[in-house]
C-alpha cells in the first residue's frame, strides 16, 4: 500500500532553517510528482511547490521562491523540503502529497492530492 | 484571506445531505479541476474528490462532486458522526501559478 513517511517534529530558532523528509513506499517514487503543502495552527492549507523525481525539477509558488529547496534521493525514494530563514510565522505542520503525473509527449503534473504523509510540525521560537 | 470561498460552517442531522460550497473565478475553478479534501481532527487531509466529480478507490458514494462555471459543490447524503471534519475545495490557479485551496468548512453533524 502506499504510504508517505515523513520525519518527526522540529523545533527550530528564528533564522534558522529546516530540513523534512518524506519517505515513499509502496508505488514507483518516480512516477509521481510531490508536492508539500503546510497548514499554520487553526488555520487552512498552503501550498508550496512540487519535486518531479524522476527529473529533480522543482516548481515553487512564488512566495517560497528563494527561500525553500525541495529535493529527493531516487535510491531511497525519499523527498525532502528544506526552508531556511524561518520566522515564528512558519510554524506549521508541513505535509507531503503525492500527485498523479499527466503524460502526453512530456509529463506534467496533475494538481490533486491523492496520498498525504502524516505531517511535520515545525515550531519556530525563540 | 483565501482565494476560493467557502462558508466556515454547515451543519445537519444524521442521515441528513449537506453541500458545500467552493467560489471561485476564471483564472481557477471556471478552467480547471477541482478537488475536495476531508479532514479529520488532528489527521493529514485525505482526497475525497479529484477532477471535479471523481471518486478515489475506497470513498464511498455518499460523497458527490460537482461544478458549475466559477463555483463548485461538495454533497454529503447520509451524514454520519464520523464525518465531522474541515473540508477544503482546491485547484490550480492560471493567474498566480499556484495551487489554491479554500478556507475550508467545518462540517457538525448535529
Amino acid at each position: 500500500q502506499v504510504q508517505l513517511v515523513q520525519s518527526g517534529a522540529e523545533v527550530k530558532k528564528p533564522g534558522a532553517s529546516v530540513k523534512v523528509s518524506c519517505k515513499a513506499s509502496g508505488y514507483t517514487f518516480t512516477g509521481y510528482y510531490m508536492h508539500w503543502v503546510r497548514q499554520a495552527p487553526g488555520q487552512g492549507l498552503e501550498w508550496m511547490g512540487w519535486i518531479n523525481p524522476n527529473s529533480g525539477g522543482t516548481n515553487y509558488a512564488q512566495k517560497f521562491q528563494g527561500w525553500v529547496t525541495m529535493t529527493r534521493d531516487t535510491s531511497i525514494s525519499t523527498a525532502y523540503m528544506e526552508l531556511s530563514r524561518l520566522r515564528s510565522d512558519d510554524t506549521a505542520v508541513y505535509y507531503c502529497a503525492r500527485a498523479p503525473a499527466y503524460c502526453g509527449g512530456d509529463c506534467y503534473p496533475r494538481y490533486y492530492f491523492d496520498y498525504w504523509g502524516q505531517g511535520t510540525l515545525v515550531t519556530v521560537s525563540s | 484571506q483565501s482565494v476560493l470561498t467557502q462558508p466556515p460552517s454547515v451543519s445537519a442531522a444524521p442521515g441528513q445531505k449537506v453541500t458545500i460550497s467552493c467560489s471561485g473565478s476564471s483564472s481557477n475553478i471556471g478552467n480547471n479541476y477541482v478537488s475536495w479534501y476531508q479532514q479529520l481532527p488532528g489527521t493529514a487531509p485525505k482526497l475525497l474528490i479529484y477532477d471535479n466529480n471523481k471518486r478515489p478507490s475506497g470513498i464511498p458514494d455518499r460523497f458527490s462532486g460537482s461544478k458549475s462555471g466559477t463555483s463548485a459543490t461538495l454533497g454529503i447524503t447520509g451524514l454520519q458522526t464520523g464525518d465531522e471534519a474541515d473540508y477544503y475545495c482546491g485547484t490550480w490557479d492560471s493567474s498566480l501559478s499556484f495551487v489554491v485551496f479554500g478556507g475550508g468548512t467545518k462540517l457538525t453533524v448535529l
